[in-house]
């Protein structure tokens, strides 16, 4: 059974940090997602990350894909409040099937 | 081309009653996903079609839950003699083959 495993659940920061969220999963797969959800709404794709070494970054947001390690980080640079949500990576362990979502880390963003 | 839509967009019932949710996907996605999202939690598979075949269902989607997409168009997810459990957000998806999902809104459910 496919796991995928978010570390923080839970992270605060302040305006201008940087900071890296994990992703990890159990099993080989042939993409892997991040989504943003603010509450109340749906999911916002941000990020598909399809091969090994993968790297794609949108403003202050950069993931990248591991898949020997079967990790993927997002990483935030210079925090703003905007950026304030709980982002959630899935994994597509074959093409076109299910996504495994991980727990999801909510992040808050202080002046 | 106005992406996935899905009615209701909020659902209040009382414990016991039945409720049917409805998802439009994106025209020519001939797959389309159906997932539920309790608070605090990340979205769980519940039944995927493509075309008008169901091709899986997880395990959560008890036998109080039926999901039918007869035309290969719209879909139904019906929730009979619902429970308290059952509140979250319902949310259905949609992808051509092989390609990635894109998400309707969601249609959340309270139970009382």
């Amino acid at each position: 059974e496919l796991k995928v495993e978010q570390n923080p659940l839970f992270l605060s920061m302040q305006e201008g940090k940087n900071y890296t969220i994990y992703c990890n999963y159990s099993t080989t797969s042939d993409r892997l997602y991040w989504y943003r959800q603010d509450p109340g709404k749906s999911l916002e794709s941000l990020f598909v990350l399809l091969s090994n070494g993968a790297v794609k970054q949108e403003g202050r947001l950069m993931a990248s894909l591991d898949t020997k390690a079967r990790l993927s980080t997002l990483h935030i640079t210079a925090a703003v409040h905007d950026l304030s949500a709980t982002y959630f990576c899935a994994v597509e362990p074959d093409a076109g099937n299910m996504l495994t979502f991980g727990g999801g880390t909510r992040l808050m963003v202080k002046p | 081309d106005t992406g996935v839509s899905q009615d209701p967009r909020h659902k209040i019932t009382k414990r016991g009653q039945n409720v049917t949710f409805r998802c439009d996907p994106i025209s020519e996605h001939n797959r389309l996903y159906w997932y539920r999202q309790t608070l605090g939690q990340g979205p769980e598979f519940l039944t995927y079609f493509q075309n008008e075949a169901q091709l899986e269902k997880s395990r959560l989607l008890s036998n109080r839950f039926s999901a039918e997409r007869p035309k290969g168009s719209f879909s139904t997810l019906e929730i009979q003699r619902t429970e308290q459990g059952d509140s979250a957000m319902y949310l259905c998806a949609s992808s051509p083959p092989g390609n990635e999902q894109y998400f309707g809104p969601g249609t959340r459910l309270t139970v009382t």
